[in-house]
């Protein structure tokens, strides 16, 4: 079984801080990785994904992450934040298997961007 | 930009009644996927679907769920009886071939149950 862990249940910031969201996970079998985030009142958007290769994945809007198996985390970064990126922020896992493609969500970030 | 889309975006029921959700997932996708989350809660796997039959689904999706793809675009869960703990926003989600695995949500359908 899988399961994810997001440390920080809010993260408030100033704008153009940077900021890090912290995401571990737990599996006994090797993972893919996702970051998405969901604007209000809006579904879920990818923002970066971890399949293979480096272990720094980049994505859309300016954030990036990081794969780090021995401490088995995939934090979520941006070196400047906008009041635009406020929003709750999910990190989720998923097995390679192509039949087992269920993603396990974490219980979301929410970052809070402040003038 | 090819997107997934919902119907309705807000439905309220009886319990008791049986309510049918509607997806079009985006068009040359294979996998189809519901996920659900209820208010403060984590987003949580029901079920998925490829080749028209159900790849995996969650201890969550019991008899009272089912899906079906009943034409080309449409994908639907429909719970049969409903209760007051199926309140929750519901997502549809879709992935394209074999070696995608990026999952594409829709923006969701609330469900309230009175």
């Amino acid at each position: 079984a899988q399961s994810v862990t997001q440390l920080d249940s809010q993260v408030p910031v100033f704008e153009e801080a940077p900021v890090e969201l912290r995401c571990n996970y737990s599996s006994s079998v090797s993972v893919y990785l996702f970051w998405y985030v969901q604007y209000p009142n809006q579904g879920l958007q990818l923002l970066l994904k971890y399949l293979s290769g480096s272990t720094l994945v980049k994505g859309i809007n300016g954030f990036e992450a990081e794969f780090n198996k021995s401490q088995t985390s995939f934090h979520l970064r941006k070196p400047s934040v906008h009041i635009s990126d406020t929003a709750e922020y999910f990190c989720a896992v998923s097995d390679p298997n192509p039949g087992r493609r269920a993603l396990t969500f974490g219980s979301g970030t929410r970052l809070q961007v402040q003038p | 930009e090819p997107e997934v889309t919902q119907t309705p975006s807000h439905q309220v029921t009886q319990m008791g009644q049986e309510v049918i959700l509607r997806c079009v997932p985006i068009s040359n996708h294979l996998y189809f996927y519901w996920y659900r989350q209820i208010l403060g809660q984590k987003v949580e796997f029901l079920v998925s679907f490829y080749n028209n039959e159900i790849s995996e689904k969650s201890e969550i999706f019991d008899d009272q769920f089912s899906v079906e793809r009943p034409d080309g675009s449409n994908f639907t869960l429909k719970i049969r009886s409903t209760k007051l703990e199926d309140s929750a926003m519901y997502f549809c989600a879709s992935s394209g071939g074999t070696g995608s695995y990026e999952q594409y949500f829709g923006p969701g359908t609330r469900l309230t149950v009175t």
